[in-house]
Formats: C-alpha cells, structure tokens, sequence
C-alpha cells in the first residue's frame, strides 16, 4: 500500500523565493496534517483538514505561510516569501476517523539561504 | 509551560539494560496518548498507544498516570537498534507531540 508521499524530498532555494510542498494522503483517510521539524523547536503542528477543509490553522508561523486542500488526494504548503528561519522539515502525515494511528511522509527538507 | 514536555536526554544506556522514559501534560481533557519512535533523518512512526490501564509490548511497557499528568514508556533489555528518539503524543484529532528523548544503546 501507498503511503503518505510528499514532494519534493530535498530542496535548497534563496530567501524571498517561493516554496510549494505538496502531499497525497493515504487514499481513504480523512485527516491531513502539516508538522514544521527544527532542533530547536521539535515536532510543531502547522495547519490540519478534516475532509478537505482547514479545522485549526493556529500553528502556522505568520502570512508567509498558507496551506490549502483542493481535494481529498491532494495537499500544498505555501511559503511566500521564503527566509532563512523557515529552513527545516516539513512533514505531512494522514490518519482516518476512528483510528488512532497516524501516518507520516517522509518529509520534505528545505533550506532556505 | 508547553502541552507535552520531554527530557531530550541524550540516555545512553549499555545493551540489556533498562530505561524509562517520561513525559508530562498540560491539558487535563487529553483522551489519548501514544509514543512514537523516531529515527535519525527519517519520519516518525508509531510505537505503541497508552491506555489507561497500561498496556505492554514485548520489551515495551507504557503507563498512564492521569492524576500526575504523565506517561511513561519503559524499555528493558535494550538493543542496539533501540536508539533512536522518542517522542510522546497526546490526542486524537491534534496530535500534539513532545520534543522528544534521544536514547543511544551502547554496545
């Protein structure tokens, strides 16, 4: 079975460039979550849907930053423009109602210089 | 004072030995808790979830203290491919997760 697939894996851009992830969940899962990975901070969530539609978006970091899900295959993280601050991993990671389990990507590192 | 807090560590513990790990909450309400490991420069996968009653894993035990506000993951006879980071989630719908413990088994 597929899992969660994110892209791109790996990408280094300048400051005030934009950054586009993108994320298909596990087909049939209903929840999409976006997590920001730094050392100094861990693990934060971003922004997470519930059937396509944004339910709590209080981690995203400032304007910068926009997270949209057109369908239920299908997830972008914005960043506009780009700074240095935002280099870390993001991961995108899907679960389903009624399990407790849930799924990460593999992530996508951006370096932002 | 942040809603999931962890020891970062790093424990470095000998093969075969125990260790336990903890992790405090700040949301009374919390319904559902659960340890995920995670390996160097790789995404985090579940562990095991905590029920209230405790549950066990093989090697693994993870314990629920409601009252204290904490949970516990237990690991004994450690090996090697134990290290890694642990980190401790709380939730069902906002998986909140802990900074994390590193642990490094030595040989």
């Amino acid at each position: 079975d597929a899992g969660v697939i994110q892209s791109p894996r790996h990408e280094v851009t300048e400051m005030g460039q934009e950054v586009t992830l993108r994320c298909k969940p596990i087909s049939g899962h209903d929840y999409l979550f976006w997590y920001r990975q730094t050392m100094m901070r861990g693990l934060e969530l971003l922004i997470y849907f519930n059937n396509n539609v944004p339910i709590d978006d209080s981690g995203m970091p400032e304007d910068r930053f926009s997270a949209k899900m057109p369908n239920a295959s299908f997830s972008t993280l914005k960043i506009q423009p780009s700074e240095p601050r935002d280099s870390a991993v993001y991961f995108c990671a899907s679960s389903n109602t009624g399990t407790d389990t849930i799924y990460f990507g593999e992530g996508s590192w951006l370096t932002v210089v | 004072r942040k809603e999931v807090e962890q020891d970062p560590g790093p424990f470095n513990v000998p093969e075969g030995a125990t260790v336990a790990f903890n992790c405090t909450y700040s949301n009374s309400a919390s319904q559902s808790f659960f340890w995920y490991r995670q390996d160097c420069r790789k995404e985090p996968k579940l562990l095991m979830s905590v029920y209230s009653s405790g549950n066990e894993d093989g090697r693994f035990t993870a314990q629920l203290n409601r009252a204290s506000q904490y949970i516990s993951l237990l690991i004994r006879d450690s090996k090697l491919s134990d290290s890694a980071t642990y980190l401790c989630v709380r939730d069902t719908y906002k998986y909140i997760f802990g900074t994390g413990t590193r642990l490094k088994v030595l040989a």
